[in-house]
């Protein structure tokens, strides 16, 4: 069964710092893909950053990157810059990449962190 | 193109009413998936449909709940007999099934079910 873990409920960081919000995965399968959403108070679950565990670098979306550390199982959120627009929820995400196409992809949620960048 | 869209964005009924909950995916997205977020158990995946293929019902809570998708599109999620645990927000979300974002689940803004 694949389990995701983000231990911070609650972050707080300086405008314009850089920030690291942390996930850890637990998976048999050895294809996997990685994701994180952020979801402000609005509501909507708005994708930011996908990594593959066969990737062979680390992904980048403008100011997001993936700290993607396959043997500790972790796949850590770097948020540089911060920016006001930044509060909100933050999930990591994770589902099964079968190779037979079998499976529904379904993806599974950590509890999720709560950013709050501070003027 | 437009995102996923979901209504109504909030919907407020008595315990026992029927409820319909409808997401229309982003065009030309063949997968589409409804997750329930609940303050006491967060987001949990409910049912997935895959173009014509036999729905994926593994993640319906009780047979008070249901999903259709026509013509390979709208999908509506129906509610029986409300009960008040089934006060949630309900999102849906869809994906491509060829190219770069196959793999990504892109989110509607959600139903607010409130059961009273």
């Amino acid at each position: 069964a694949q389990k995701i873990t983000q231990t911070q409920p609650g972050m707080f960081v300086q405008e314009k710092e850089a920030v690291t919000l942390d996930c850890t995965y637990d998976t048999s399968d050895p294809s996997y893909g990685l994701f994180w959403y952020k979801q402000p108070s609005s509501g909507e679950m708005i994708f930011l950053i996908y990594q593959g565990s066969y990737d062979q670098q680390n992904a980048t979306e403008g100011r997001y990157s993936l700290n993607f550390q396959k043997a500790r199982k972790s796949a850590n959120l770097v948020i540089s810059a911060s920016q006001l627009g930044d509060s909100a929820m933050y999930f990591c995400a994770m589902r099964e990449l079968p190779s037979s196409g079998a499976g529904s992809y379904q993806l599974t949620f950590g509890k999720g962190t709560k950013l709050s960048v501070i003027p | 193109g437009a995102g996923v869209s979901q209504s109504p964005s909030n919907k407020v009924t008595e315990k026992g009413k029927d409820v319909e909950l409808r997401c229309d995916p982003i065009s030309g997205h063949t997968a589409l998936y409804w997750y329930r977020q609940s303050l006491g158990q967060g987001l949990e995946f409910l049912i997935y449909f895959q173009g014509n293929s036999a729905p994926d019902k593994s993640g319906l809570p009780s047979d008070r709940f249901s999903a259709e998708r026509t013509g390979g599109s709208v999908s509506t999620l129906t509610i029986q007999r409300t009960q008040q645990e089934d006060s949630a927000v309900y999102l849906c979300a869809s994906s491509p099934r060829q190219g770069v974002a196959k793999n990504i689940q892109y989110f509607g803004a959600g139903t607010r079910l409130s059961v009273l």
